[in-house]
């Protein structure tokens, strides 16, 4: 089973709304870690945001947030006002410490803001 | 600029041979992390050292070797290239106690294996 899914190849948004990137993960860990990355055209890595699987509040960056519902096993990124310099690859991954704190990524949502 | 540093840039090599990429963490970052990310197989974490020591590993292959030296540089050596192993190579670097788990991404080695 896939660790990391991410089920929106390519979104699309309208500059200054909000939008939201699906993430779920499976493990069995109790102790693991969720991150979001963005990768523009340019090739550059950035890390967004974090989330611990102890962490009683939804982690929150500027205008990322993470929208982290334990339960479903989803975390999700939500970007508010969306800006043209958004328009990127993003990645989810996680970190499990059962697996010796190996990181496991998904494939991608292509996030593409109009302007 | 993350403060990160990789070199070289850009890597053009044959079938059979070896490299290596360095990489130099943001002043004061103990962690130095290794990701590949190719078109087959995305975005894959090799291995992970903090202050010298290996710390966690991922789907690095034998073929690879990675060490973290005392001035905290890192190098990731790839021998008996595969045309597979065209790939960007990422290192990244944390600090001790981040602040949220925060890396520092440096921007990539391109590899082209032909």
């Amino acid at each position: 089973a896939q660790k990391i899914t991410q089920t929106q190849p390519g979104m699309f948004v309208q500059e200054k709304e909000a939008v939201t990137l699906d993430c779920t993960y499976d493990t069995s860990d109790p102790s693991y870690g969720l991150f979001w990355y963005k990768q523009p055209s340019s090739g550059e890595m950035i890390f967004l945001i974090y989330q611990g699987s102890y962490d009683q509040q939804n982690a929150t960056e500027g205008r990322y947030s993470l929208n982290f519902q334990k339960a479903r096993k989803s975390a999700n990124l939500v970007i508010s006002a969306s800006q043209l310099g958004d328009s990127a690859m993003y990645f989810c991954a996680m970190r499990e410490a059962y697996t010796g704190n190996q990181f496991y990524f998904g494939t991608g949502t292509s996030l593409t803001v109009i302007p | 600029d993350s403060g990160v540093t990789q070199t070289p840039k850009h890597l053009i090599t044959a079938t059979g041979q070896r490299v290596t990429l360095r990489c130099s963490p943001r002043s004061g970052d103990l962690s130095v992390y290794w990701y590949q990310q190719s078109l087959d197989q995305g975005l894959q974490f090799l291995i992970q050292y903090y202050n010298g020591e290996e710390r966690a590993k991922g789907n690095i292959l034998e073929r690879f070797s990675a060490q973290q030296f005392p001035d905290l540089h890192s190098e990731l050596n790839l021998s008996s290239l595969e045309l597979g192993d065209s790939a960007l190579y990422f290192c990244a670097s944390s600090p001790p106690g981040g602040r949220n788990n925060e890396q520092f991404f440096g921007p990539g080695t391109r590899l082209t294996v032909l």
